[in-house]
């Protein structure tokens, strides 16, 4: 596709459950981010892949969070056991480059936990 | 904390009127951008600045990068509904083994206006 595509778009869970969140980036971009957005705030960096490598997982909240990119392409980001504060939307982006670029986002997975 | 600041945190003009957001950083940045999200909408790239004391037009956008590269401002001339959303100004911070491709966000200023 022309960008970057994100399922869902919405997710509920109940607290507890386990969630997966999916991340087609723009074919052809090396870079890869996560990143989680509160209302009314700034996206908040979570993890960033170069090709399959994750070179950065500083902004995972906790141990609960986990993302992978084994093939250099399509991103997971996985919430074990989900809380009341993981809900957000959490956005995806891709850039061409390893170094700062323009990032372009998809539209977000928009997470309830209930 | 806060690293990145924007102000103001709202902004409603009537239509034709001016806007300005103002960014600040606690650290100095080697690159700012700015991006803009429509309600319901995701971040969209607008504009990178590079250089210190570095100033850019898009149209009616108007976008400035501080000398000391820790403050942006964006500047919008007679502002059109089609100007309505979140504007966020963002940049890797630089710091002793810091990296360029983590951004850090400001909250972002919410622009509305009335017709």
């Amino acid at each position: 596709g022309a960008g970057v595509s994100q399922s869902p778009r919405y997710k509920v869970a109940k607290r507890g459950q386990d969630v997966a969140l999916r991340c087609d980036p723009i074919s052809g971009h090396v870079s890869l981010f996560w990143y989680q957005q509160a209302l009314g705030q700034g996206p908040e960096f979570l993890t960033y892949f170069q090709n399959e490598a994750q070179l950065d997982k500083s902004g995972l909240p906790s141990d609960r969070f986990f993302a992978e990119r084994p093939e250099g392409s399509v991103s997971t980001l996985k919430i074990q056991r989900t809380q009341q504060e993981d809900s957000a939307v959490y956005l995806c982006a891709s850039s061409l480059a390893p170094t700062s670029q323009p990032q372009h986002f998809g539209d977000g997975t928009r997470l309830s936990i209930l | 904390g806060q690293q990145v600041m924007q102000i103001p945190q709202y902004q409603h003009v009537q239509e034709g009127e001016d806007f300005t957001t103002y960014c600040n950083s606690s650290t100095t940045l080697s690159n700012i951008q700015w991006y803009k999200q429509r309600p319901g909408g995701h971040p969209v790239f607008l504009i990178q600045l590079v250089k210190s004391g570095e100033v850019k037009k898009q149209k009616r956008l108007t976008f400035q990068f501080g000398e000391a590269k820790k403050n942006s401002s964006l500047h919008i001339t007679a502002t059109q509904t089609t100007d309505v959303g979140t504007y966020f100004c963002a940049g890797p911070l630089m710091r002793s083994g810091g990296s360029n491709y983590k951004l850090t966000f400001g909250k972002g200023t919410l622009l509305t206006v009335n017709p």
